[in-house]
């Protein structure tokens, strides 16, 4: 059973650029969520996905989107990077049972950079 | 506004000891409570749950009690070891409207076991 994994480990990007983050999910799961840590905080939910639909939003603007393949493999899209963007991102998948809380099971995260 | 709160940034005991970790919240709508351990490097890695109907769970070396009326709850381990050294995560979670998985984390507290 392969876990969460992350790509890439670290990124460097410039205020404005754009960047796409990468998630495999845990084998089996359905559901994927996002996460963004910034330094000395927990982490802040972003958006979930569940079959390769948005089911749930945090508080976060629209230049941030996401993609879930049909391999629940997903995507995280930030657009018109900010400073305040700098954070680890991190990834959770889970069986996704309908209605009913799973457990998480979260990947290393990656390190983006924004100068 | 944080609904999830870690009073204590760090924590320091001695190997054998008893560690306890507080979290408090301010959202009566929060009807299941999470801990998870972080080490660096990796993602937060689930250890111990409660759902608000009971007041204590137990796993192991790890209690997490909870108490309603004053919106608060810990985690204790006992006996306390070097490798229970970790950034510990309170979060809590609602079952009403939005996201099935989405947790509210809080600001977390590094734990330190000495030898």
């Amino acid at each position: 059973e392969t876990g969460v994994t992350q790509s890439p480990t670290h990124l460097i990007k410039t205020r404005g650029q754009q960047v796409t983050l990468r998630c495999s999910s845990q084998s089996g799961h359905n559901t994927v969520s996002w996460y963004q840590q910034a330094l000395g905080q927990g982490p802040q939910f972003i958006f979930q996905y569940y079959r390769e639909e948005e089911n749930g939003r945090g508080n976060f603007p629209p230049r941030f989107s996401g993609l879930q393949f049909p391999n629940y493999s997903s995507e995280l899209n930030v657009n018109a990077l900010e400073l305040d963007d700098s954070a680890l991102y991190l990834c959770a998948s889970s069986l996704g049972t309908s209605g009913r809380f799973d457990e998480q099971y979260f990947g290393p995260g990656t390190r983006l950079t924004v100068t | 506004d944080q609904q999830v709160k870690q009073n204590s940034p760090s924590l320091s005991v001695q190997e054998g000891r008893i560690s306890i970790l507080n979290c408090d919240y301010t959202n009566s709508m929060f009807d299941y409570f999470l801990w998870y351990k972080k080490y660096p490097a990796e993602g937060p890695t689930f250890l111990i749950s409660i759902s608000s109907i009971k007041d204590k769970n137990e796993d192991g070396r790890f209690t997490v009690f909870l108490n309603k009326s004053a919106k608060h709850l810990s985690l204790h381990i006992v006996p306390s070891q070097p490798g229970d050294s970790a950034v510990y995560f309170c979060a809590a979670r609602s079952s009403y409207g939005g996201a099935t998985n989405k947790l509210i984390f809080g600001t977390g507290t590094l734990l330190a076991v000495q030898p």
